[in-house]
């Protein structure tokens, strides 16, 4: 069971935009900032979006983050089929003194 | 270019003892936090550790306090994992990372297999 709340999986078609959720508690997502990590298949994680918002270098505009109170999110315009993979968010607990990951989400690009 | 090349990965007996390492270029060691992060087969991201840029800091995962050091040689620019007392469901790939207190993990290696089974 992961400490941030993601669901599973989501799809969508070339061209969509779609959205990935994060939700926490006060002591991470309420009181520190949020992270988005992406994965591809067969490789390592990679950051996609730190502090909220900011994009990682190389990250196209395409991807955006917010986060309001305990929850995040995770914006994909203009889908692409190489966007396919997984995406965890992540945020530092002040409770316990770590860094702790959602579940993951698995995008299927249709 | 930043690079992070794990290694000390393999396949160890339940009880067993392991030591990973973290070999690190492209950016100067010293100045950064390091990072642990695993992930079991088919699963998803765990962090593990992390150790500030002089060491005296750290931080584990509830979950793995007393089993598992982390440590660093800045003049070897290297980041280690010893791991005692391994359990089957430690089994998984271990990944070190970059850290900066904005900017958590903003680079990983590809990662090492530890599998631990009989």
């Amino acid at each position: 069971q992961s400490v941030l709340t993601q669901p599973p999986s989501t799809s969508g078609t070339p061209g969509q935009r779609v959205t990935l959720s994060c939700s926490g508690r006060s002591s991470n997502l309420g009181s520190n900032p949020v992270h988005w990590y992406q994965q591809l298949p067969g490789t390592a994680p990679k950051l996609l979006i730190y502090s909220n918002y900011q994009r990682h270098s190389g990250v196209p505009d395409r991807f955006s983050g917010s986060r309001s109170g305990t929850s995040a999110s995770l914006v994909i315009s203009g889908l692409q089929s190489e966007d396919e993979g997984d995406y965890y968010c992540a945020a530092w607990d002040d409770s316990l003194s770590g860094l702790v990951f959602g579940g993951g989400t698995k995008l299927t690009v249709l | 270019e930043v690079q992070l090349v794990e290694s000390g990965g393999g396949l160890v007996k339940p009880g067993g003892s392991l030591r990973l390492s973290c070999a690190v270029s492209g950016f100067t060691f010293s100045s950064y936090s390091m990072n642990w992060v695993r992930q079991a087969p088919g699963q998803g991201l765990e962090w593990v550790a992390c150790i500030s840029s002089g060491g005296d800091y750290i931080y584990y995962a509830d979950s793995l306090k007393g089993r598992f050091t982390i440590s660093r040689d800045n003049a070897e620019n290297s980041l280690y994992l010893e791991m005692n007392s391994l359990r089957v469901e430690d089994t998984a790939v271990y990944y070190c990372a970059r850290d900066l207190t904005v900017k958590p993990c903003d680079y990983w290696g590809q990662g090492t297999l530890v599998t631990v089974s009989s």
